[in-house]
């Protein structure tokens, strides 16, 4: 089954603590990216890469550190979260040939910091 | 620049009533995707449909339906009857596939109650 996997889905932490969330798809695609969810901002993209070892921000990466070390693989990094990070995190993928352009999504990591 | 607007923050209807949730949007490329995503209570995102700017096509699936209009840059999801399990936030994105960076462009959310 074609998915995108993300862990954890819930976390609670206090600010400071390094952690990660990561990302994992089974689908070969090229593309991966990360979105936060906030109340009345819609998604926005925090980071992305076209491939193995390419990455680049998105519209909100300050806080934030990616790496693409594997094609299947887009761990998202905070290496000392604050609180205005608490947020609903989505990652995504979707391959780069598009011809249906559609992104999949993880089922989202509810991150708190506290 | 890319935009996606869905003025409506919050509708509430009563079941069996017919809604529509409006979107518009803005972008400069003659290619352009639009999508609709539902997402529910639990908070995942339920991918309900896509389109491409070279079909206009109204599309129906079963008590959904999407009128994209090129002239007024809308794409508006109508939910025909109704029902409890319909209330979720819907959001309507727009992506441009010639872009570098692959973004999908998110409107704010309808957040729809359906009520019994």
């Amino acid at each position: 089954e074609a998915q995108v996997t993300q862990n954890p889905r819930y976390l609670i932490t206090v600010t400071g603590k390094k952690l990660t969330v990561t990302c994992s798809q089974n689908m070969n695609h090229e593309y991966m990216s990360w979105y936060r969810q906030d109340p009345g901002l819609g998604l926005r993209q925090i980071y992305y890469s076209m491939n193995v070892e390419v990455t680049d921000k998105g519209d909100v990466p300050e806080g934030y550190k990616v790496s693409r070390k594997e094609k299947r693989n887009f761990p998202l990094i905070l290496e000392s979260p604050s609180p205005n990070q608490t947020s609903l995190y989505f990652c995504a993928s979707s391959s780069r040939y598009r011809v249906q352009n559609e992104a999949f999504f993880g089922q989202g990591t509810r991150l708190t910091v506290v | 620049a890319q935009k996606v607007t869905q003025a409506q923050t919050e509708i509430s209807v009563v079941e069996k009533e017919d809604v529509t949730l409006d979107c518009v949007y803005e972008t400069r490329d003659t290619t352009y995707y639009l999508f609709w995503y539902k997402q529910p209570p639990s908070g995942e995102l339920v991918f309900l449909i896509r389109r491409n700017s070279f079909d206009e096509q109204n599309e129906i699936s079963g008590r959904y339906s999407w009128n994209f209009q090129k002239s007024t840059s809308s794409f508006n999801f109508t939910i025909t009857a109704s029902q409890v399990v319909d209330s979720a936030v819907y959001f309507c994105a727009l992506s441009e596939p010639l872009n570098r960076d692959d973004k999908i462009i998110f409107g704010k959310g309808t957040r729809l109650h359906i009520l019994p």
